[in-house]
């Protein structure tokens, strides 16, 4: 069965800071897709990044750093100088092809404070 | 703007009510995925059609109906509600039928109230 875990439930950091949100799935698919999205204080769901499990190759984007780790099935995520505005539930999720096509399940998100 | 709507963006009901749900994709989107997020189960992937056509289930339950119509938007039925259907239900449109090469987006979302 797919899980997603993500152990911190909240995280405060004070701007500036780096900070690294931890993701650990589980499945039994060869073919799989790694998500982050972001749910800032107005509860809209902005897509990060997407992953998909040939590609071990971590990214970079801005501030915003992915490490995927096959061998340990973690899919971490990494702040940079962090920012008050990056203050958001951050949610880790895993599509696997099922029956007629892809099902995603989320971790139950990260909460991060990004102090002034 | 992620050029997905989503109406009405509130809705208060009472229990063993029905209510409609609807979603406009983004112009061009071909799938519309359905997600509920709640206190108890967090977000949870429902439903998504893709030009018409149930593509993949997740955890809907069997009072939870969807379809998607020919000018691709799509309504999301919950009938005989009770208390734990009180959430926040996201849609989200993509171009094609998998997550293998999409970026889905997002609509604001809309806030069921069950009393």
């Amino acid at each position: 069965a797919q899980k997603v875990t993500q152990a911190q439930t909240e995280i405060s950091v004070v701007e500036k800071e780096d900070v690294t949100l931890d993701c650990v799935y589980e499945t039994r698919d060869t073919t799989y897709y790694l998500f982050w999205y972001k749910q800032p204080p107005s509860g809209e769901l902005v897509f990060l990044i997407r992953r998909n499990s040939f590609d071990e190759q971590n990214e970079i984007s801005g501030r915003y750093s992915w490490n995927f780790q096959k061998s340990t099935s973690s899919f971490n995520f990494t702040i940079t100088a962090s920012q008050v505005v990056d203050s958001a539930v951050y949610f880790c999720a895993l599509s696997e092809a099922g029956t007629g096509g892809f099902k995603t399940i989320f971790g139950a998100g990260t909460r991060l404070f990004v102090k002034a | 703007d992620s050029g997905v709507t989503q109406t009405p963006k509130h809705l208060i009901t009472a229990t063993g009510q029905r209510v409609t749900l609807r979603c406009s994709p983004r112009s061009g989107d071909l799938s519309v995925y359905w997600y509920q997020q709640s206190l108890d189960q967090g977000l949870q992937f429902l439903i998504q059609y893709y030009n018409g056509e149930e593509r993949a289930k997740g955890n809907i339950l069997e009072r939870f109906s969807a379809q998607q119509f020919p000018d691709l938007h799509s309504e999301l039925n919950l009938s005989s509600l009770e208390l734990g259907d009180s959430a926040l239900y996201f849609c989200a449109s993509s171009p094609s039928a998998t997550t293998s090469t999409d970026t889905q987006y997002f609509g604001p979302g809309t806030r069921l109230t069950v009393l």
